[in-house]
């Protein structure tokens, strides 16, 4: 079975640009996470979609949305690129988003940099 | 909200050394936890976890036990090799599916 993957995996912006990351979870897998990851925050959650539905939202501005589509596939955009949008953002899939116990699988992230 | 304190690396071990990263958490109810571990250039893999009160995860002769007492659940392997080199986070999800992080714990192994 594939695992998670993500698109672009390397991405390089300008300030006020915006971008769009696309993440396809392990097929059969409905819940789809987000993450940034940087050196001075560390790993954080941005947000998770299930059925189309965002189920959780991270402490974000709101230039960070996302979707998700019936095929569960997942895109996150950043309007208006900031210098400290760069960073490693972290796709990851799960079966049932309620428990707690469940795993999630992640993909090998997207490097954006804003120059 | 949740929070997951593991200690500062980065740690550099010799091969075959014992190696111990503590991670401890704080989080309502009953959380799982989680090891991942992520090599350069790449994302993260689950290394092991535990679901409950005194649970031992095991994977790759690593191991971590659930300790609610004194909410912690410290990674330990009894021999590292040098492929054992990578970042190690400790992880928490209190409720669904939100993963809370400590920062990471790089470790060096040398021959």
């Amino acid at each position: 079975k594939a695992g998670v993957t993500q698109t672009p995996r390397y991405l390089i912006k300008t300030r006020g640009q915006q971008v769009t990351l696309s993440c396809s979870p392990i097929s059969g897998h409905r819940s789809v996470s987000w993450y940034q990851q940087t050196p001075g925050q560390g790993l954080q959650f941005l947000f998770e979609y299930f059925s189309e539905t965002q189920r959780n939202k991270g402490n974000f501005p709101g230039r960070f949305s996302g979707r998700q589509f019936s095929n569960s596939r997942s895109e996150m955009n950043v309007s208006t690129l900031e210098l400290g949008d760069s960073a490693l953002y972290l796709c990851a899939s799960s079966l049932n988003p309620w428990d707690r116990q469940e795993t999630q699988y992640f993909g090998p992230g997207t490097r954006l940099l804003v120059l | 909200g949740d929070s997951v304190t593991q200690m500062e690396g980065p740690v550099t071990l010799s091969e075959e050394a014992f190696l111990t990263i503590n991670c401890t958490y704080t989080a309502t109810g009953y959380p799982s936890l989680f090891w991942y571990v992520q090599y350069p250039g790449e994302g993260l893999q689950l290394l092991l976890k535990a679901t409950k009160a005194d649970d031992k995860g095991s994977n790759k002769g690593f191991e971590a036990t659930y300790r609610k007492e004194t909410t912690s659940f410290h990674l330990e392997k009894g021999s590292v090799q040098v492929s054992d080199s990578a970042v190690y986070f400790c992880a928490c999800a209190g409720g669904g599916n939100k993963l809370t992080f400590g920062t990471g714990t790089q470790l060096k192994v040398e021959l």
